[in-house]
């Protein structure tokens, strides 16, 4: 398996644009989790899901912000509009739910100037 | 909610010394306890995990107590190497039970001196 996949590595916006970021989990997980990590404020958890449902968004900053998980295999993060205090490293991660380890994207860098 | 609290947030030792990572949590409830390792740059990756029922487990040279009396659990690097540096995280998180997810610490950078 590649395990957890997200894209783009990179992202350099201007503040005021749409952002969207993407995540593949591994095949089978039914937990997918969406962490957003700072120097500041270490790794916080944004939003999960299970079985494609929204489980826990109480991680989400603002309005801006929303999650969307149409199918097993593929969700999404958007930002809308972004901000400069956007900018971060932000994770994706799965499991499967009778097992308790979880696995990490290699993360999208997010820059919003 | 859960809270888990990590210290120290640096560390830094000689190479071949032991280091160790201190967390505490804060719901009795809880019953899974995961470390993970992030290099630079990289993202985090599971080291070690231990569960309520078991009060250490070793892997070569790492190893993790728990006490759940104290609701703490710590991570115990031995003869240090100098790619053992990264930051550490510890979570916990109450598996099994309505929530899926994982409480992380703040994170203790651990250096290691050649």
């Amino acid at each position: 398996d590649a395990g957890v996949i997200q894209s783009p590595r990179h992202e350099v916006t201007e503040m005021g644009q749409e952002v969207t970021l993407r995540c593949k989990p591994i095949s089978g997980h039914d937990y997918l989790f969406w962490y957003r990590q700072t120097m500041m404020r270490g790794l916080e958890l944004l939003i999960y899901f299970n079985n494609n449902v929204p489980i826990d968004d109480s991680g989400m900053p603002e309005d801006r912000f929303s999650a969307k998980m149409p199918n097993a295999s593929f969700s999404t993060l958007k930002i809308q509009p972004s901000e400069p205090r956007d900018s971060a490293v932000y994770f994706c991660a799965s499991r499967w739910g009778s097992t308790d380890t979880q696995y990490f994207g290699p993360g999208t860098r997010l820059t919003v100037l | 909610g859960e809270n888990v609290e990590q210290h120290p947030s640096t560390l830094s030792v000689q190479e071949g010394d032991s280091a160790v990572i201190k967390c505490t949590y804060s719901d009795s409830a809880s019953n899974y306890f995961p470390w993970y390792k992030q290099e630079l740059g990289k993202r985090p990756q599971l080291i070690i995990d231990i569960r309520s029922n078991v009060g250490e487990k070793k892997d070569q040279r790492i190893a993790v107590t728990l006490n759940k009396t104290a609701k703490h659990f710590s991570l115990h690097i031995t003869e240090t190497q100098p790619e053992d540096s990264a930051v550490y995280f510890c979570a916990a998180s109450m598996y099994g039970g309505s929530q899926g997810n994982l409480i992380f610490g703040k994170g203790t950078k651990l250096s290691v001196k050649p």
